[in-house]
């Protein structure tokens, strides 16, 4: 069974300081797709970052990046410089060969004290 | 804005009725998908239409139904209506609805059964 797991349901961080969320997924397929989602207090599901499985560079995007380890099946992203307005739920997620369908973790709620 | 427009934002409605849910992906793109958000549940796929035709059925219930049509708009109907059924229901776009796209996602749908 594809799975999603997301082992911190809280995290909280200062300002301008760096956090790290956890993700691990459970596949036994080889060509699969990884995305971090995150949801604001307005609900809208909004795209962060993704890594396609194949490539073995961790993406960056400005201040998000993430940690890859493909035999771990980890997924980590870094949230550097941390500002007031990343405050929100963040979903990892995979999609995979075969099956278009995103199958989500159940989220870290990421609070950003001033 | 994901270019993802989703109509109602709110419905109120009461057990045993019916409603209908609206999306209009993109512009180019030919794939939809639903997703329900439920507190217990988290985040489920329901259903994925490609350029008209059901490609993809995930954890959707009898009582629901989608279709996508010529326009590529797609309406989720929901009938017979519980209390367990009150949820954020979404949709998300992608061009050809294959994994390695990004979906992108409307802002919701939120649904109270009462």
């Amino acid at each position: 069974a594809q799975t999603v797991t997301q082992s911190q349901p809280e995290m909280s961080v200062q300002e301008a300081e760096t956090v790290t969320l956890s993700c691990t997924y459970d596949t036994s397929e080889s060509d699969y797709y990884l995305f971090w989602y995150k949801q604001p207090p307005s609900r809208q599901m909004i795209l962060v970052i993704r890594q396609e499985a194949y490539k073995q560079q961790n993406a960056t995007e400005n201040r998000f990046s993430v940690n890859f380890q493909k035999a771990a099946k980890s997924f980590s992203l870094k949230i550097s410089d941390s500002q007031l307005g990343d405050a929100a739920m963040y979903f990892c997620a995979f999609t995979q060969g075969g099956s278009e369908k995103l199958v989500f973790g159940k989220g870290t709620k990421l609070t950003v004290n001033p | 804005d994901s270019g993802v427009t989703q109509t109602p934002k709110h419905l109120i409605t009461a057990t045993g009725q019916r409603v209908t849910l609206r999306c209009s992906p993109r512009s180019g793109d030919l794939s939809v998908y639903w997703y329900q958000q439920s507190l217990d549940q988290g985040l489920q796929f329901l259903i994925q239409y490609y350029n008209g035709e059901e490609r993809a059925k995930g954890n959707i219930l009898e009582r629901f139904s989608a279709q996508q049509f010529p326009d590529l708009h797609s309406e989720l109907n929901l009938s017979s209506l519980e209390l367990g059924d009150s949820a954020l229901y979404f949709c998300a776009s992608s061009p050809q609805g294959v994994p390695r796209e990004t979906q992108y996602f409307g802002p919701g749908t939120r649904l109270l059964v009462l």
